[in-house]
């Protein structure tokens, strides 16, 4: 069975801090690894990984994938109270089947 | 990017009632689109693939007859709650791909439904 696991479940951090967010997957015919970032409604696209070693950034966010360890992490830099969110991951196979993730409740103070 | 709509935002209905919600692409043509439900302070569950055209193909454990999906042309899918119980109630969002497959896959604004 298909599995995707996110850590930390929940995470605190103080503005200015730099956080990094794991997801590991496990999953037949993988095609891609998808994080979003969900606030009060559905969830927001920002990044699609599908090639092993190459980093993705946009702004302060930064994704990178590793199939051979059949992991992903995002990091933000320099974090602010509006990065407060829950960060899902999820692994989409050649088949188009998507597993999420628990997802990572990351609350950021002033 | 990519805009995907919901319709309606919220419904209220009474048990024994059927409700229908509708996900649009309103800028790409959605050749996959995929409904899920999330319980609160749970993941999204994929419920659903549909592709333009064809029937959908429902996940382990989803009834195929209570929730009826219509995928009729390529900006728009209907999730249909048949026979509502209060156990429905949950936020339903679909997704929409343009390259038919689920590599990027843009959300809908979701869809809360509460079963009275």
């Amino acid at each position: 069975e298909d599995k995707v696991v996110q850590s930390p479940l929940s995470l605190v951090v103080h503005e200015g801090d730099t956080v990094t967010l794991n997801c590991s997957y496990e999953v037949t015919n993988f095609r891609s690894l998808l994080w979003y970032k969900q606030e009060k409604k559905a969830p927001t696209f920002l990044f699609m990984l599908t090639s092993s070693g190459i980093e993705k950034k946009s702004g302060r966010l930064s994704s990178i994938l590793d199939k051979k360890e059949l992991f992903s992490i995002l990091n933000i830099t320099a974090t602010q109270t509006g990065d407060s969110a829950v960060y899902l991951c999820a692994a989409i196979t050649n088949a188009g089947k998507s597993t999420f993730g628990d997802g990572t409740t990351l609350t950021v103070k002033p | 990017g990519a805009v995907v709509s919901q319709h309606p935002s919220r419904v209220i209905c009474k048990s024994g009632t059927s409700v229908k919600i509708e996900c649009r692409s309103l800028d790409f043509q959605a050749t996959t689109m995929f409904w899920y439900r999330q319980f609160p302070k749970q993941s999204l569950m994929l419920m659903a693939t549909s592709n333009e055209g064809s029937k959908a193909t429902y996940e382990q454990g989803v009834e195929k007859d209570k929730f009826l999906i219509n995928h009729a042309s390529l900006t728009l899918s209907t999730l249909t709650v048949t026979s509502a119980h209060p156990e429905d109630s949950s936020f339903y969002i679909c997704s929409a791909s343009g390259t038919g497959g689920a590599y990027e896959q843009y959300f809908g604004p979701g869809t809360r439904l509460t079963v009275t």
